[in-house]
């Protein structure tokens, strides 16, 4: 069975750095993109970047780039999101999903996501 | 980029009806590259069809998918009280791959 685990939630300062993580089960891991998803109220998802972990090519929403950081540890079959740098506007919920047909040119559709890592950056 | 509109924005309906939920996209969709999700509250979303008309694994064939070229439409054909829920459409042709905003499905 294809599980996707997500690191619980998390309540930050505005400036303070992050890294959430998604753990893998159930498949190949390397052979599939793993992409970062959030959801805008009224809007629909929005994914901030996607990285293929056999080869740990990575690519971002260019709304995202430099923003966030997108990494994986084969080892641990582990997929991370990190911040450097919190703002308040990152406050939302955040899925790994997995993207079964994502290319270098596109990112496709998503067959099994995370329980969502909540993230609120407050003062 | 292709902008997907939902309609209708809130669908009212009873247990047992059927639903017909709509996703019309701005310019074609080509090779039917469209997969429908739904979203419970609380919930991470789940993918229901994809290719437009493809069931993902587990989804129940009470749920159909149709469509191609800019219009798309989800039927559940005998809604079951679990069913109500948030349903949002994706295209995922052309670079960025765009989401609709969401059809609620609710209890009427």
């Amino acid at each position: 069975e294809v599980q996707l685990v997500q690191s619980g939630a998390e309540v930050k300062k505005p400036g303070e750095p992050l890294k959430i993580s998604c753990k893998a089960s159930g498949y190949s891991f390397s052979n599939y993109w793993l992409a970062w998803v959030r959801l805008v109220p009224g809007k629909g998802p929005e994914w901030l970047g996607l990285i293929y972990p056999g080869d740990s090519d990575t690519r971002y929403n260019p709304s995202f780039q430099g923003q966030v950081t997108i990494s994986v540890d084969k080892s641990i079959t582990t997929a991370y999101l990190q911040w450097r740098s919190l703002k308040a506007s990152d406050s939302d919920t955040y899925f790994c999903v997995r993207a079964p047909v994502a290319t270098s040119g596109a990112v496709g559709y998503f067959d099994y996501w995370g329980q969502g890592t909540l993230v609120i950056v407050s003062s | 980029e292709i902008v997907l509109t939902q309609s209708p924005g809130t669908l009212s309906l009873s247990p047992g009806e059927r639903a017909t939920l709509s996703c019309r996209a701005s310019q074609s969709v080509s090779s039917n590259y469209l997969a429908w999700y739904q979203r419970k509250p609380g919930q991470a979303p789940r993918l229901l069809i994809y290719g437009a008309s493809s069931r993902a694994t587990g989804i129940p064939d009470r749920f159909s998918g149709s469509g191609s070229a800019t219009d798309f439409t989800l039927t559940i054909s005998r809604l079951e009280p679990e069913d109500f829920a948030v349903y949002f459409c994706q295209q995922y042709a052309t670079t960025p791959d765009t989401f609709g905003q969401g059809t609620k499905l609710e209890v009427k």
